[in-house]
C-alpha cells in the first residue's frame, strides 16, 4: 500500500469549511484513496473514498488531483463534533486486497 | 442494519491469563479485520480473515496470538499469558464481497488492560 503524508494536526472555526490534505505521490493506478475519522478513541469511522473523480456524500467532499499524487477531504460546515483524528489511506480496490495501514492522521480540533 | 458487534467492550485480565475478544461482522460480511492500537498510537493491522481462512496474518505477534473466523458465530482473537504490553484497544472491522471496492466498516473496539 502507498504511503501517505498528512499534517499532524489542524484547527478549524465552527461553521466554516475544513480543508485535510494527504499527499500519497507512490498511488498505483488501481489504488483507492479512503478517508476514516477517530472520535475520541472509539471505532474509526468511514468517511468517503475515491479513485480519479471527486466524490461528494453527505459527510465530505474528496478532492482528488488530476496526477492523483494528492487529495483534500472538504468537510463544508465543521461541527464540534466533527473534533477527531482523520486519515487518509490508500490502498486497492478489491476486496481480497485486506489490510488498512493507517498512518498518524492529522488531529482536526474544531473551535467555537 | 447492526453494525460490528465486539464484546466485550472492555476486558481486565492479570499477567499470565487468557483474553479472548469476540467480533460479530456486519450482516452478509464475509471478511474480517483485527486491529490494535496502542495508547497515544494509530491503529496497526494484525490479521484478516474470511471464513475458516486466515489470508494475512502479517500483523499478528508470531507468539501467544491466534484468531479465527469459524463458519458458524463470530470472530474471535485469542491472546494467551497475556502481559503489560498487551495492554491497548482492539478493533475489529468487516467488509463485504465487492469486486469495486473494499470500505472497512470498524466495531467499537475492546479495551484490554493487563494488571
Amino acid at each position: 500500500d502507498a504511503k501517505t503524508t498528512q499534517p499532524p494536526s489542524m484547527d478549524c472555526a465552527e461553521g466554516r469549511a475544513a480543508n485535510l490534505p494527504c499527499n500519497h505521490s507512490t498511488i498505483s493506478g488501481n489504488e483507492y484513496v479512503y478517508w476514516y475519522r477517530q472520535i475520541h478513541s472509539q471505532g474509526p469511522q468511514y468517511i468517503i473514498h475515491g479513485l480519479k473523480n471527486n466524490e461528494t456524500n453527505e459527510m465530505a467532499s474528496l478532492i482528488i488531483t488530476e496526477d492523483r499524487k494528492s487529495s483534500t477531504l472538504i468537510l463544508p460546515h465543521a461541527t464540534l463534533r466533527d473534533t477527531a483524528v482523520y486519515y487518509c489511506i490508500v490502498r486497492v480496490g478489491k476486496t481480497n486486497a485486506g489490510k488498512s495501514t493507517f498512518g498518524d492522521g492529522t488531529t482536526l480540533t474544531v473551535k467555537p | 442494519n447492526a453494525g460490528v458487534m465486539q464484546n466485550p467492550r472492555h476486558l481486565v485480565r492479570r499477567r499470565g491469563q487468557e483474553a479472548r475478544l469476540r467480533c460479530s461482522p456486519v450482516k452478509g460480511h464475509s471478511h474480517v479485520y483485527w486491529y490494535r492500537q496502542l495508547p497515544e498510537e494509530g491503529l496497526k493491522f494484525m490479521v484478516y480473515l474470511q471464513k475458516e481462512n486466515i489470508i494475512d496474518e502479517s500483523g499478528m505477534p508470531k507468539e501467544r496470538f491466534s484468531a479465527e473466523f469459524p463458519k458458524e458465530g463470530p470472530s474471535i482473537l485469542r491472546i494467551q499469558q497475556v502481559v503489560r504490553g498487551d495492554s491497548a484497544a482492539y478493533f475489529c472491522a468487516s467488509s463485504t464481497t465487492s469486486v469495486v471496492y473494499n470500505e472497512q466498516f470498524f466495531g467499537p473496539g475492546t479495551r484490554l488492560t493487563v494488571l
